[in-house]
């Protein structure tokens, strides 16, 4: 399984763009890349995935260099609704197991 | 229906009680998961089900029993735990791929948890 690094926390105020980087040195050519976002008390919920390239969707948007061994995901204009802890995950298809890393701890400020 | 359903909310058992967590879901997922997870730790994952058979266990101790009665419910029955083993118990469910190649990873969608305290 393709280990992933994060950074652990993040302070952001409010309006600002807040951009995560996340280290996978080891993906294997079939793994996707997916980010999931968890709320204290609450179950993780998927935000954005993608392979290659760039990913957008309503809430998110996810950068993935050519060598694939590091992705972005780039919230637009947070609010403090956005504080929660974030986690990237690599994975591939029919293959059930994966492992959350420690995940980034997001901090919006007014 | 996009929703994974956890009963009970909170749950407080003595060492020597048996009880049972219950999820539940109805999008017609034929995978499903069981994930422990201590204050400020990510989940992990104790067992997936596919299919209604188990196909991961990740060496969780024999106190943790989990059943896949059917389809849309999955069952995790605890006995004799530990404090220790006080934590939020994270049901997901995911559509099940087993075709080869690179198709994406399964979006797995988490009921809210149980929240377990082991006196």
């Amino acid at each position: 399984l393709a280990k992933t690094t994060q950074p652990i926390s993040m302070d952001s105020y409010e309006g600002q763009e807040v951009n995560i980087t996340c280290s996978h040195n080891n993906i294997a050519t079939n793994d996707y890349i997916t980010w999931y976002q968890q709320f204290p008390s609450q179950g993780p919920r998927f935000i954005i995935q993608g392979y290659k390239t760039k990913v957008t969707n309503e809430v998110a948007s996810l950068f993935i260099p050519a060598d694939r061994k590091s992705s972005t995901l780039s919230l637009p204009r947070v609010s403090l609704s956005d504080t929660a802890v974030y986690y990237c995950l690599v994975g591939a298809g029919g293959y059930q197991k994966v492992t959350f890393g420690i995940g980034t701890k997001l901090q919006v400020i007014p | 229906d996009t929703e994974v359903t956890q009963t009970p909310k909170h749950l407080v058992m003595g060492m020597t009680n048996k009880k049972s967590l219950k999820c539940e879901q109805h999008m017609g997922h034929r995978a499903m998961y069981w994930y422990k997870q201590k204050a400020k730790k990510p989940p992990e994952l104790m067992f997936v089900y596919s299919y209604e058979k188990l196909s991961i266990n990740e060496s969780v101790p024999s106190r943790f029993s989990p059943e896949c009665p059917n389809s849309s419910l999955l069952n995790l029955h605890l006995h004799a735990l530990q404090p220790e083993d006080s934590a939020l118990y994270l049901c997901a469910s995911s559509q099940d791929f087993t075709s080869g190649g690179p198709i994406s990873y399964n979006e797995q969608f988490f009921g809210p948890g149980t929240r377990l305290t082991v006196l």
